[in-house]
């Protein structure tokens, strides 16, 4: 089975950096996917890890660490519009198949 | 074309009644997926289709009936549902199930059952 783990709720002010923490517990492991999802939409892809170290994309940034069960999304320069769910999902190929396994999610409000 | 498309937005439906969801990609992916999301829930896989065939099936209630009539199209066959089964539907896609590709999600059909 997998275990993913990531704050409920935070809370960060316009302009400001955030990182938001995800740990993980699976066997079979191929890769962390980070989905943005605004409420009542589909998740968008934000980024995607499978080796160790920091993958920068624009204002976001992931980090991995395999042997750690660890990741984090960094976003910089926060808008009013990246106030979303944040999704860390993790890729394994246990059933013989690549699949995702989504953790509950970190609501982020982003405040003025 | 990076979209995938789903119909309805919004579907209402009894307990003794038939539905169905469709989703549409036209990205030339070769896995499909139908997902379940509750309110404040992550998306829970129910189906996965690769090249066509059924390859997973989360042990969903045969009150869902999924079906993949070619490489672009997925349905979700919906009857006898459960009050329950009210949530968010999405369908995604990949490029195929052989190796951890992007998922791109459609947007969903928000489903109540009364």
């Amino acid at each position: 089975g997998q275990n993913i783990d990531q704050p409920t709720e935070m809370t960060a002010t316009e302009g400001a950096i955030v990182q938001i923490n995800c740990t993980y517990q699976t066997s079979g492991f191929n890769g962390l996917f980070w989905y943005q999802q605004h409420a009542g939409e589909a998740p968008t892809f934000l980024s995607y890890n499978v080796l160790d170290g920091l993958e920068e994309k624009g204002r976001f940034s992931s980090f991995l660490s395999r042997s750690k069960g660890y990741s984090y999304l960094l976003l910089k320069e926060l808008q009013m519009k990246d106030s979303a769910s944040y999704l860390c999902a993790v890729s394994d190929s246990g059933a013989g198949s690549y699949q995702l396994t989504f953790g509950k999610g970190t609501k982020l409000s982003v405040i003025p | 074309d990076t979209e995938v498309t789903q119909t309805p937005k919004h579907l209402v439906m009894g307990m003794t009644n038939k539905k169905s969801l469709k989703c549409e990609q036209h990205m030339g992916h070769r896995a499909m997926y139908w997902y379940k999301q509750k309110a404040k829930k992550p998306p829970e896989l129910m189906f996965v289709y690769s090249y066509e065939k059924l390859s997973i099936n989360e042990s969903v209630p045969s009150r869902f009936s999924p079906e993949c009539p070619n490489s672009s199209l997925l349905n979700l066959h919906l009857h006898a549902l459960q009050p329950e089964d009210s949530a968010l539907y999405l369908c995604a896609s990949s490029q195929d199930t052989s190796s951890s590709y992007e998922q791109y999600f459609g947007p969903g059909t928000r489903l109540t059952v009364t």
